[in-house]
This record gives C-alpha cells, structure tokens and sequence, in this order.
C-alpha cells in the first residue's frame, strides 16, 4: 500500500517551453501533497505544499508563476514549469498524505533537463 | 541553527553495524523519519520514531531519539553491499511539514 507514482521518469525540453509533472496517488487518496527539488548531491528541498481543492502553498522563495501546481483531485496533483531555462533542470519528486496520517510516501522523481 | 545536519559520508565493510546521526531542530516535531535513496531514485522510507519514544527497532534497523540533545541516530546491523545509499533523517515542522536533513551517504565494502 500507500504507492505514489510520477510521470514522466525524466524530461528533457528547449528552454522557454513548459513542463507538466503528474504525481498520482495510486491506492490511497491524498489529502496532501508535496512537491520537493533536489539538486545534484544535496537534500530535498520543499518547493509547495498542495491541499485537494485549495490553492498551493509555496515556500518563501519559490515563484508560484514558474511553479504552477493544481491538486484538482484527491489522487492527482501536477507541477507546470513554465518558460523552462536552464537552472530549472533538477530532480523533481512529490510525496503525498492521506487524511490524519502524519506520514509522506514518495514517488520515485523526475529528473528534468531543460536545453 | 536552522539546518538538520548529517554527516556526509560513512563508510563501512560488509557485515558490520552502521551507525548514522542526525541532529534536528525542532523540539517539537512529532516524528522524526529515516529515508533512504538509491541514485537516480525517489525516497523509500525505512522507519520512523514517535517523540515520545526513545528507541525504535524493526528487523536489522534500530532507530534511537535523544529528546534533550535532539540528536537521532539509525543503526543499521550487519551490513550489507545493498545499503549503499544516501540516508536522509526528517523532522517534522509546523503542519506535516517535512525539514531533511543533509544527507548521508553510506558505502559498504565488501
């Protein structure tokens, strides 16, 4: 139980186009999700936080413009960048939660190369 | 400080214990998480302790909490080539929010 799956696995675009990431929740329904980047050999840093139906929360420092997430249902939640350059290219994973667990389960990343 | 820091590297040889540290930040966070990522992967959680507890062991994972000192470890026995990994500790902070730690990175020599 508690799977969550990403897609796609990686990406490669031009810069000045966009990128949609879907993170699925496939045998439980999250309340929550969460969208993190890592770079090469660092932590993950914490981008936004979605809750189904309301507006992402983001992290000081994050564009809510570039990043644009939608949590339209309890099982899905999507990451757009947009206008992709460069210095977007990263290691994008989401996690989710589901009602009254305390605990995030991951899905497995997409790596993102913008050329 | 602001950071949850770890150790960057740990090495150790096949059989023996590992043991990985961590120290947190927030004296209130309720949880506090061991994850571990394989290169190119996501994060797979391995454990995790309540705060009110001051140890935690599942199979070879044993997992310790040091409330005053907010220092958490994870020792792993009996190592295996399979460990090899980075390691990440997590607490958590405010609403099921989710601070990692550094990382470590553990190579087991066979």
């Amino acid at each position: 139980g508690a799977v969550v799956s990403q897609h796609p696995s990686w990406v490669i675009c031009k810069s000045g186009t966009s990128v949609k990431i879907e993170c699925r929740s496939l045998d439980f329904q999250a309340t929550t999700m969460f969208w993190y980047r890592q770079f090469p050999k660092q932590s993950l840093m914490l981008m936004a936080t979605s809750n189904e139906g309301s507006k992402a929360t983001y992290e000081q420092g994050v564009e809510k413009d570039k990043f644009l997430i939608n949590h339209a249902s309890l099982t899905l939640s999507t990451l757009t960048v947009t206008s992709a350059h460069p210095e977007d290219s990263s290691f994008y994973i989401c996690s989710a939660r589901g009602t009254l667990q305390e605990t995030q389960y991951f899905g497995p990343g997409t790596r993102l190369l913008v050329l | 400080g602001e950071d949850v820091e770890q150790s960057l590297f740990l090495s150790v040889r096949e059989g023996d214990s590992s043991v990985i540290n961590c120290t947190y930040t927030d004296s209130s966070s309720t949880y506090l998480y061991w994850y571990k990522q394989e290169p190119g992967a996501g994060l797979q959680l391995l454990t995790y302790i309540f705060s009110n507890m001051d140890m935690k062991q599942d199979q070879r994972l044993t997992v310790l909490l040091n409330k005053k000192d907010k220092h958490l470890s994870l020792r792993i026995a009996d190592t295996q080539t399979g460990d090899s990994a980075i390691y990440f500790c997590a607490e958590t902070r405010g609403t099921y929010k989710y601070i990692f730690g550094t990382g470590t990175r553990l190579k087991v020599l066979a």
